[in-house]
């Protein structure tokens, strides 16, 4: 079945510093890609998302790419801050038109160190 | 407010006590779904539901039932829960006229079977 891989599963940086994590799909259809950030004890909120017509989209300090070819996603998250540490979810699904089943991958656990 | 809400928040309960976990969305949304979130397995969705009297399973679907009797309340039931219960559940709801096709999601419910 559709399956999305995450790494790494853990990352700590220094403050300033830039992250980067990696995603992987299985279902070459899927061309709607979001990210999904979860603050301890929180719900997870959709911070990006990319679709398969682009490449690469930014949103200030973050940005998401994407490799229709590799069947690839990654977030990059630059000059973090305290406030970026978070659990953060790749997804991926057919589509954005009806309803389209998001397949997330197992989360990733930024720590932020001042 | 635009919103979802679960109830209850926390829930311990004894194998095989029957148990029911609201849902409820304020954004006329027509699809609603129900994730289990564990440690190193992301969220993994339960059932979800297209509309009123529209649902179909998920991923992990034994041990659970839901119903759509109304377009805001999407309700979880376990009948006969047990320990592989265990975990933190949310309800999340979304709009085919959405631009975005972003999840809303609920504050969670973590339950624990003993």
């Amino acid at each position: 079945g559709e399956n999305v891989e995450q790494h790494p599963s853990t990352l700590s940086v220094q403050e300033g510093d830039s992250a980067v994590i990696k995603c992987t799909y299985s279902d070459s259809a899927s061309n709607y890609f979001p990210w999904y950030k979860q603050e301890l004890g929180k719900r997870p909120q959709l911070i990006i998302d990319i679709r398969s017509n682009v490449g690469e989209k930014k949103d200030q300090r973050i940005a998401v790419t994407l490799n229709k070819t590799a069947k690839h996603f990654s977030l990059h998250i630059t000059e973090t801050q305290p406030e970026d540490s978070a659990v953060y979810f790749c997804a991926a699904s057919r589509g954005s038109g009806g309803y389209n089943k998001l397949i997330f991958g197992a989360g990733t656990r930024l720590a932020v160190h001042p | 407010e635009a919103q979802v809400t679960q109830n209850p928040r926390y829930l311990i309960t004894v194998t095989g006590k029957k148990l029911t976990v609201t849902c409820s969305q304020n954004m006329n949304h027509e699809y609603m779904s129900w994730y289990r979130q564990d440690p190193g397995l992301g969220l993994r969705q339960i059932y979800y539901s297209m509309n009123v009297e529209v649902t179909d399973k998920g991923d992990v679907p034994e041990g659970y039932k839901v119903s759509r009797k109304e377009k805001r309340n999407f309700p979880l039931i376990l009948e006969s829960p047990s320990p592989n219960q265990t975990s933190l559940y949310f309800c999340a709801s979304s709009s085919p006229r959405s631009p975005h096709n972003e999840q809303f999601f609920g504050p969670g419910t973590r339950l624990t079977v003993l």
